[in-house]
């Protein structure tokens, strides 16, 4: 079964504009990390942002925030004021807590495209 | 900021031929990751490593193997490569902390073509 879930293949946001892409997860697990990397076309995955499934707060980092709904399992990433230079895939991606030697689960990742 | 580099952006090799793939960071980090991706299947783990010598599996370490001699550097190694071998090859490392909090910080990927 797919533990992140992606549903939006591809997304368009005019530059300027905040943006929303979506996230649910599946875990059994009380104690998760989700996390959202941004891929270019360069290649490189750059970390985003990180929120604990204790946090209470949304985490925020600059103008990427994190929808949390616990009970919803949802971890939606939103962009604020969309830049040229955020035209990139996204992958939500989960660690769970006693899932101690294994690796990160990845979503199959949004596409975004920015508009001018 | 973490710092990790790959060897080589692009890579071009024929079938057979023995392949290293370099992987470098430069923060301390224990441990270190090897994930492919590919369209369609995404990231997938093929060996990662929690210290020097240490190497564990991950979901696909068939055709591949790992060496870490150094604490800095985690090297991917296709001993006989494939063209179902063809893939991006990105490398992680992460400072160990507890499991849901570790954030792993990537290099900026091989593309690899075997011929």
């Amino acid at each position: 079964a797919q533990k992140i879930t992606q549903t939006q293949p591809g997304m368009f946001v005019q530059e300027k504009e905040a943006v929303t892409l979506d996230c649910t997860y599946d875990t059994s697990d009380p104690s998760y990390g989700l996390f959202w990397y941004k891929q270019p076309s360069s290649g490189e995955m750059i970390f985003l942002i990180y929120q604990g499934s204790y946090d209470q707060q949304n985490a925020t980092e600059g103008r990427y925030s994190l929808n949390f709904q616990k009970a919803r399992k949802s971890a939606n990433l939103v962009i604020s004021a969309s830049q040229l230079g955020d035209s990139a895939m996204y992958f939500c991606a989960m660690r769970e807590g006693d899932n101690y030697g294994q690796n990160f689960v990845f979503g199959p990742g949004t596409r975004l495209s920015v508009l001018p | 900021d973490v710092k990790v580099t790959q060897s080589s952006r692009y890579l071009v090799k024929r079938t057979g031929e023995k392949v290293f793939l370099e992987c470098v960071q430069d923060m301390d980090h224990e441990n270190m990751f090897w994930y492919r991706q590919d369209p369609g299947l995404g990231l997938r783990l093929i060996y990662f490593s929690y210290d020097v010598k240490m190497k564990e599996k991950g979901d696909i370490p068939e055709g591949y193997s790992v060496s870490r001699e150094k604490k800095e550097r985690f090297s991917l190694i296709l001993e006989s490569a494939s063209t179902n071998q063809t893939s991006m090859y990105l490398c992680a490392s992460s400072f160990p902390q507890r499991e849901d909090q570790e954030t792993q910080y990537f290099g900026p990927g091989t593309r690899l073509l075997v011929l």
